[in-house]
Protein backbone atom coordinates (compact mmCIF):
# COMPACT_ATOMS: atom_id res chain seq x y z
CA UNK A 1 0.00 0.00 0.00
CA UNK A 2 1.25 3.68 -0.75
CA UNK A 3 1.89 6.02 1.96
CA UNK A 4 3.14 9.43 2.02
CA UNK A 5 5.48 11.15 4.93
CA UNK A 6 5.77 14.89 5.46
CA UNK A 7 8.49 15.16 8.58
CA UNK A 8 7.65 18.67 9.40
CA UNK A 9 4.52 19.73 11.06
CA UNK A 10 5.23 23.27 10.50
CA UNK A 11 7.72 25.47 8.71
CA UNK A 12 8.60 29.08 9.14
CA UNK A 13 10.51 30.89 6.43
CA UNK A 14 10.92 34.77 6.51
CA UNK A 15 9.41 36.63 3.34
CA UNK A 16 11.65 36.69 0.74
CA UNK A 17 13.76 33.89 1.34
CA UNK A 18 13.62 30.15 -0.19
CA UNK A 19 11.20 28.00 0.79
CA UNK A 20 11.19 23.99 1.25
CA UNK A 21 8.37 22.05 2.14
CA UNK A 22 10.06 18.26 2.45
CA UNK A 23 7.76 14.83 1.04
CA UNK A 24 8.88 11.32 1.08
CA UNK A 25 6.67 8.39 -0.44
CA UNK A 26 6.55 4.83 -0.89
CA UNK A 27 4.69 2.64 -3.48
CA UNK A 28 4.96 -0.27 -5.33
CA UNK A 29 4.35 0.78 -8.20
CA UNK A 30 5.41 4.27 -10.45
CA UNK A 31 4.61 7.42 -8.26
CA UNK A 32 2.38 9.75 -9.55
CA UNK A 33 2.98 12.46 -6.86
CA UNK A 34 0.41 15.69 -6.31
CA UNK A 35 1.02 18.81 -4.08
CA UNK A 36 -2.42 20.69 -2.55
CA UNK A 37 -2.42 23.95 -0.62
CA UNK A 38 -5.23 24.62 1.96
CA UNK A 39 -6.35 27.97 2.64
CA UNK A 40 -8.19 28.57 6.10
CA UNK A 41 -11.56 27.32 5.88
CA UNK A 42 -11.39 26.06 2.45
CA UNK A 43 -11.12 23.10 0.80
CA UNK A 44 -7.76 21.54 -0.77
CA UNK A 45 -6.53 23.33 -3.93
CA UNK A 46 -4.26 21.56 -6.37
CA UNK A 47 -0.63 22.96 -7.09
CA UNK A 48 1.10 21.07 -9.28
CA UNK A 49 1.62 17.24 -10.17
CA UNK A 50 4.67 15.06 -11.48
CA UNK A 51 3.46 12.10 -13.80
CA UNK A 52 6.12 11.33 -16.22
CA UNK A 53 9.11 12.99 -17.87
CA UNK A 54 11.05 15.96 -16.47
CA UNK A 55 12.09 15.52 -13.16
CA UNK A 56 11.32 19.30 -12.14
CA UNK A 57 8.25 20.21 -12.31
CA UNK A 58 6.21 23.62 -12.15
CA UNK A 59 2.81 25.06 -10.47
CA UNK A 60 0.38 27.29 -9.42
CA UNK A 61 2.14 30.44 -7.60
CA UNK A 62 5.73 29.87 -8.72
CA UNK A 63 5.57 26.70 -6.88
CA UNK A 64 8.24 23.73 -8.06
CA UNK A 65 8.90 20.36 -7.01
CA UNK A 66 11.64 18.22 -8.04
CA UNK A 67 11.25 14.10 -8.07
CA UNK A 68 13.95 11.98 -6.76
CA UNK A 69 13.37 8.50 -7.51
CA UNK A 70 16.55 7.23 -5.51
CA UNK A 71 15.28 9.41 -2.47
CA UNK A 72 11.72 8.68 -2.78
CA UNK A 73 11.09 12.60 -2.66
CA UNK A 74 8.93 15.26 -4.37
CA UNK A 75 9.99 18.31 -1.89
CA UNK A 76 7.93 21.05 -2.74
CA UNK A 77 9.90 24.59 -3.31
CA UNK A 78 9.85 28.02 -3.96
CA UNK A 79 12.44 30.65 -4.71
CA UNK A 80 11.06 33.74 -3.14
CA UNK A 81 8.68 32.93 -0.20
CA UNK A 82 5.33 35.58 -0.13
CA UNK A 83 3.52 36.24 3.36
CA UNK A 84 0.11 35.48 1.17
CA UNK A 85 1.43 31.78 0.67
CA UNK A 86 1.32 30.98 4.41
CA UNK A 87 -1.10 28.14 4.36
CA UNK A 88 -1.35 23.97 5.09
CA UNK A 89 0.41 21.94 2.24
CA UNK A 90 -0.41 18.36 1.61
CA UNK A 91 1.83 16.04 -0.57
CA UNK A 92 -0.05 12.94 -1.96
CA UNK A 93 0.88 9.61 -3.71
CA UNK A 94 -1.46 7.51 -6.36
CA UNK A 95 0.18 4.19 -7.61
CA UNK A 96 0.84 4.60 -11.31
CA UNK A 97 0.48 0.76 -11.84
CA UNK A 98 -2.90 0.29 -9.90
CA UNK A 99 -6.44 1.93 -10.48
CA UNK A 100 -6.17 2.76 -6.84
CA UNK A 101 -6.78 5.94 -4.31
CA UNK A 102 -5.25 9.23 -3.87
CA UNK A 103 -3.33 9.06 0.27
CA UNK A 104 -2.44 12.39 1.34
CA UNK A 105 0.69 13.30 4.02
CA UNK A 106 -0.63 14.85 7.32
CA UNK A 107 0.09 18.31 6.00
CA UNK A 108 2.70 20.97 6.73
CA UNK A 109 2.07 24.55 8.30
CA UNK A 110 3.48 26.84 6.56
CA UNK A 111 4.06 30.81 7.98
CA UNK A 112 5.74 33.45 6.10
CA UNK A 113 6.99 36.03 8.30
CA UNK A 114 7.39 39.14 7.18
CA UNK B 1 -18.55 23.68 -14.37
CA UNK B 2 -19.25 24.91 -10.31
CA UNK B 3 -16.84 22.22 -9.24
CA UNK B 4 -17.09 19.73 -6.49
CA UNK B 5 -20.27 21.10 -4.89
CA UNK B 6 -21.20 19.72 -1.20
CA UNK B 7 -23.73 20.23 1.58
CA UNK B 8 -24.44 21.67 4.07
CA UNK B 9 -20.87 23.46 4.49
CA UNK B 10 -21.64 23.12 8.61
CA UNK B 11 -23.69 20.49 10.65
CA UNK B 12 -24.35 20.49 14.16
CA UNK B 13 -25.96 17.55 15.47
CA UNK B 14 -26.51 16.18 19.05
CA UNK B 15 -24.88 12.87 19.73
CA UNK B 16 -27.12 9.88 18.58
CA UNK B 17 -28.79 11.85 15.57
CA UNK B 18 -28.41 10.94 12.07
CA UNK B 19 -26.42 12.56 9.84
CA UNK B 20 -26.13 12.87 5.94
CA UNK B 21 -23.43 14.72 3.95
CA UNK B 22 -24.45 15.60 0.45
CA UNK B 23 -21.75 15.57 -3.09
CA UNK B 24 -22.22 16.78 -6.23
CA UNK B 25 -18.95 15.74 -8.37
CA UNK B 26 -17.73 17.64 -11.41
CA UNK B 27 -19.35 16.34 -14.27
CA UNK B 28 -18.02 13.33 -16.02
CA UNK B 29 -15.78 12.57 -13.21
CA UNK B 30 -15.20 8.84 -12.83
CA UNK B 31 -13.62 8.43 -9.01
CA UNK B 32 -15.56 10.24 -6.14
CA UNK B 33 -13.45 10.13 -2.94
CA UNK B 34 -15.00 11.07 0.81
CA UNK B 35 -12.25 12.32 2.97
CA UNK B 36 -12.14 13.08 6.99
CA UNK B 37 -9.84 16.25 8.00
CA UNK B 38 -8.61 16.19 11.69
CA UNK B 39 -5.91 18.01 13.83
CA UNK B 40 -5.18 14.87 15.06
CA UNK B 41 -5.10 12.66 12.15
CA UNK B 42 -4.65 14.36 9.34
CA UNK B 43 -6.78 14.04 5.51
CA UNK B 44 -8.02 10.45 5.81
CA UNK B 45 -9.40 8.80 3.01
CA UNK B 46 -13.02 7.02 4.49
CA UNK B 47 -13.81 5.38 0.64
CA UNK B 48 -13.46 6.16 -3.10
CA UNK B 49 -15.57 4.86 -5.90
CA UNK B 50 -15.25 4.27 -9.52
CA UNK B 51 -18.33 4.59 -11.97
CA UNK B 52 -20.59 4.54 -8.55
CA UNK B 53 -19.44 1.49 -7.34
CA UNK B 54 -17.04 1.75 -3.91
CA UNK B 55 -13.67 0.05 -5.10
CA UNK B 56 -12.72 0.73 -1.12
CA UNK B 57 -14.14 1.42 2.01
CA UNK B 58 -11.31 0.22 4.59
CA UNK B 59 -10.97 3.52 5.83
CA UNK B 60 -14.18 4.11 7.23
CA UNK B 61 -13.76 3.65 10.79
CA UNK B 62 -17.10 1.85 11.73
CA UNK B 63 -20.26 0.51 10.56
CA UNK B 64 -22.13 3.68 12.21
CA UNK B 65 -20.48 5.21 8.74
CA UNK B 66 -21.98 4.24 5.31
CA UNK B 67 -21.41 5.96 1.93
CA UNK B 68 -23.88 5.49 -1.36
CA UNK B 69 -23.33 6.77 -4.99
CA UNK B 70 -26.67 6.21 -6.50
CA UNK B 71 -25.83 7.99 -9.36
CA UNK B 72 -22.89 9.74 -11.04
CA UNK B 73 -24.19 13.16 -10.00
CA UNK B 74 -24.84 12.41 -6.53
CA UNK B 75 -23.30 10.41 -3.38
CA UNK B 76 -23.93 10.36 0.60
CA UNK B 77 -21.89 9.76 3.50
CA UNK B 78 -24.27 8.97 6.63
CA UNK B 79 -23.24 8.62 10.10
CA UNK B 80 -26.04 6.82 11.93
CA UNK B 81 -25.95 7.32 15.06
CA UNK B 82 -23.14 10.23 15.18
CA UNK B 83 -20.56 10.45 18.17
CA UNK B 84 -18.82 13.78 19.37
CA UNK B 85 -15.44 11.86 18.15
CA UNK B 86 -16.81 12.58 14.30
CA UNK B 87 -16.33 15.70 14.61
CA UNK B 88 -14.52 16.53 11.85
CA UNK B 89 -14.35 18.30 8.58
CA UNK B 90 -15.65 16.36 5.68
CA UNK B 91 -14.09 16.61 2.22
CA UNK B 92 -15.69 14.74 -1.01
CA UNK B 93 -13.06 14.87 -3.57
CA UNK B 94 -13.28 13.75 -7.77
CA UNK B 95 -11.29 13.17 -10.59
CA UNK B 96 -10.83 11.82 -14.33
CA UNK B 97 -10.80 8.80 -15.23
CA UNK B 98 -7.73 6.48 -14.03
CA UNK B 99 -5.94 6.21 -17.43
CA UNK B 100 -5.26 10.12 -17.20
CA UNK B 101 -4.04 9.81 -13.53
CA UNK B 102 -6.14 13.23 -13.02
CA UNK B 103 -5.24 14.96 -9.92
CA UNK B 104 -8.01 15.33 -7.68
CA UNK B 105 -10.51 18.30 -7.11
CA UNK B 106 -11.86 18.91 -3.51
CA UNK B 107 -15.21 20.94 -2.58
CA UNK B 108 -15.54 23.66 0.01
CA UNK B 109 -16.33 20.40 2.71
CA UNK B 110 -18.80 20.03 5.55
CA UNK B 111 -17.78 20.44 9.35
CA UNK B 112 -19.56 18.66 11.26
CA UNK B 113 -19.88 19.28 15.12
CA UNK B 114 -21.68 16.67 17.32
CA UNK B 115 -22.22 17.51 20.60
Amino acid sequence: AQSVAQPEDQVNVAEGNPLTVKCTYSVSGNPYLFWYVQYPNRGLQFLLKYITGDNLVKGSYGFEAEFNKSQTSFHLKKPSALVSDSALYFCAVRDGNRDDKIIFGKGTRLHILP
Amino acid sequence: DAGVIQSPRHEVTEMGQEVTLRCKPISGHDYLFWYRQTMMRGLELLIYFNNNVPIDDSGMPEDRFSAKMPNASFSTLKIQPSEPRDSAVYFCASSLRATEWDEAFFGQGTRLTVV
